[in-house]
């Protein structure tokens, strides 16, 4: 079956704008993740989307937002763009939720500059 | 919360020697711990994952772990590195109440032929 896809794979964005990534998990996935990974801090949890409810959010900044459509497909969305989120952001499917086994996505490189 | 810290930002091995990944973990509770692989340009993939009974986890391309409660220990080994074992290693914790993941830093494996 399809792995996870993500949309688009790259993407430059100027300081101050806004970026909206979209993620589609594994059919019959009803659990979303979205990480952050930079090469200073590392993967980070940013929040998970079980049935369009968030379950759970990691420590960022309100500028960062989500929501979970009814067909599982998630997008993310970050406002007033700063440099030090150029980041790649991974999103993640899986049946249930992060602690069963996680299905990875390429990934989406935001470049802010 | 839980925490992982992976000994070695880098570790490098010769083609047919051992790889020994380490990965030390902090949990209030039993934890659920995971390695998952990174390669260039690409999401991570889990090799294996411990969640309860045997502490001895097989995983993929001939990797496994040890759970070993009383270190607060879940290293990664594999007998014999192969060429293609190169990338980068992630350790992850996360526990059953809390539904976040919690990734180590990572340890990039670099295999000499």
């Amino acid at each position: 079956k399809a792995g996870v896809t993500q949309t688009p794979r790259y993407l430059i964005k100027t300081r101050g704008q806004q970026v909206t990534l979209s993620c589609s998990p594994i059919s019959g996935h009803r659990s979303v993740s979205w990480y952050q990974q930079t090469p200073g801090q590392g993967l980070q949890f940013l929040f998970e989307y079980f049935s369009e409810t968030q379950r759970n959010k990691g420590n960022f900044p309100g500028r960062f937002s989500g929501r979970q459509f009814s067909n599982s497909r998630s997008e993310m969305n970050v406002s007033t763009l700063e440099l030090g989120d150029s980041a790649l952001y991974l999103c993640a499917s899986s049946l249930t939720g992060v602690i069963y086994e996680q299905y990875f996505g390429p990934g989406t490189r935001l470049t802010v500059t | 919360a839980q925490s992982v810290t992976q000994l070695g930002s880098h570790v490098s091995v010769s083609e047919g020697a051992l790889v020994l990944l380490r990965c030390n973990y902090s949990s209030s509770v039993p934890p659920y711990l995971f390695w998952y692989v990174q390669y260039p340009n690409q999401g991570l993939q889990l090799l294996l994952k411990y969640t309860t009974g045997a502490t001895l986890v097989k995983g993929i391309n001939g990797f496994e772990a040890e759970f070993k409660k009383s270190e607060t220990s879940f290293h990664l080994t594999k007998p014999s590195a192969h060429m293609s074992d190169a990338a980068e290693y992630f350790c992850a914790v996360g526990t059953y109440n809390n539904n976040d993941m919690r990734f180590g830093a990572g340890t990039r494996l670099t295999v000499k032929p």
